[in-house]
Parts: C-alpha cells; sequence; structure tokens
C-alpha cells in the first residue's frame, strides 16, 4: 500500500527556520516525483514545486521559487519542505503528494497519493 | 500562466442529482492534462480524474471527466451523500501546474 505520511504540526515564531518531511513507502521512492502543494486557511491549493528523489532534480513555481526549498534523501525515502526565515504569510496546510509520471519544467503529473498535510502556524 | 476558472461556486443538489462542474482554462491545455480533485474538510484531496478523463484506481464509475482545449467538465451521475465535498481541477500540461479555485457540493 502506497502511503505518504508527514510530520507532525509546527508552531514557530516570525524569523526562525522550518524543515517538515513526508516519508513515502510501499513504492519505490526514488522512481516518482514527490510534490508539495500549500493550503491557506480557506484557500484552495497552490503548487509548490517538485522533486525527483532518484536524481534530486527540482521544479519550482515562480511564486515560491527562493521563498521555500525542497530536498530528498533516498536512503531513508523522505522528502522535505524547508523555510529559512518564516512569515506569517506561511500559516497553512502543507501537503506532500506522488506524482503519477514524469515532469519537467514545460508538463507534468497529476498527484495520485497524498500525505495528510502538516499544519504549519507562525506566531510571535 | 494558465489561469483556471471553475463554476459555479457552490453548487446545491440533493442526493441522487446529477451534478456537472466546469473548468475553463485561459489557454489552451497541453495533451488534455488536466486533473480533478475532491476534497472533504479536514482531509487532503483524492485524485478523482486524470487526463481529463481516466478515472485514477478506485474512483466509481459516476465521476466521469471529459473535455479538451479550455473547456473541461466533471460529471456525478447520481450523488450520494459521500460526494458533498469541494472539487478542484489542476492542469499540468503547462508550467507553473496551476490548481483552480474550486467548486464547492453543497446538499441542499
Amino acid at each position: 500500500e502506497v502511503q505518504l505520511v508527514q510530520s507532525g504540526a509546527e508552531v514557530k515564531k516570525p524569523g526562525e527556520s522550518l524543515k517538515i518531511s513526508c516519508k513515502g513507502s510501499g513504492y519505490s521512492f526514488t522512481n516518482y516525483w514527490i510534490g508539495w502543494v500549500r493550503q491557506m486557511p480557506g484557500k484552495g491549493l497552490e503548487w509548490m514545486g517538485i522533486i525527483y528523489p532518484g536524481d534530486s532534480d527540482t521544479i519550482y513555481s515562480p511564486s515560491f521559487q527562493g521563498q521555500v526549498t525542497i530536498s530528498a534523501d533516498k536512503s531513508i525515502s523522505t522528502a522535505y519542505l524547508q523555510w529559512s526565515s518564516l512569515k506569517a504569510s506561511d500559516i497553512a496546510m502543507y501537503y506532500c503528494a506522488r506524482a503519477r509520471g514524469y515532469c519537467s519544467s514545460t508538463s507534468c503529473s497529476s498527484f495520485d497519493f497524498w500525505g495528510q498535510g502538516t499544519l504549519v502556524t507562525v506566531s510571535s | 500562466e494558465i489561469v483556471l476558472t471553475q463554476s459555479p461556486g457552490t453548487l446545491s443538489l440533493s442526493p441522487g442529482e446529477r451534478a456537472t462542474l466546469s473548468c475553463r482554462a485561459s489557454q489552451s491545455v497541453s495533451s488534455s492534462y488536466l486533473a480533478w480533485y475532491q476534497q472533504k474538510p479536514g482531509q487532503a484531496p483524492r485524485l478523482l480524474i486524470y487526463d481529463a478523463s481516466s478515472r485514477a484506481t478506485g474512483i466509481p464509475d459516476r465521476f466521469s471527466g471529459s473535455g479538451s482545449g479550455t473547456d473541461f467538465t466533471l460529471t456525478i451521475g447520481r450523488l450520494e451523500p459521500d460526494d458533498f465535498a469541494v472539487y478542484y481541477c489542476q492542469q499540468y500540461g503547462s508550467s507553473q501546474f496551476t490548481f483552480g479555485p474550486g467548486t464547492k457540493v453543497e446538499i441542499k
């Protein structure tokens, strides 16, 4: 059974750093792209970026380029999303999700399996 | 960037009725690379339809997708109580792989 299990909810202060995780199991982690999707409170879904754990090839949405860093450690089947300096505007639920197929900067794939989400709260 | 517009914003229907949801793109979606997701409160989204008309694994056949170019439709044949949720479309044929704003299907 394919599963993506995300790390737990976080409460941070503005300016702090944060790294959340997404551990895949039940499939070959290195062979599927893993993406991150933001959902701000009461809002819709936003595509942030995606990584291929096999070679760490990463594609960012221009809206999130430079704001977050996506990485992966294939030895432990885990993808990460990190911030160097959180802002109040980063308050959201963050989902990781597995892409069905190949991704490039010009086309990608739908997400067939999703993590349960990690709620990030930023408050002074 | 392709902008997706979903209509209506809210659809009020009774169980057993047919639901028709629209997703329009500001430019043609390459290769019909369009997906539909269902999201219930407090849950992660679930893939229903990919490549405009292919049902994802385990999705009941009352869910169907159609369309090409700039106009796409998700149809729910006969609504069941479990189908009341928010539905999002997503294009992945052009960079920035955007989602639509969602359509809420609520019980009338």
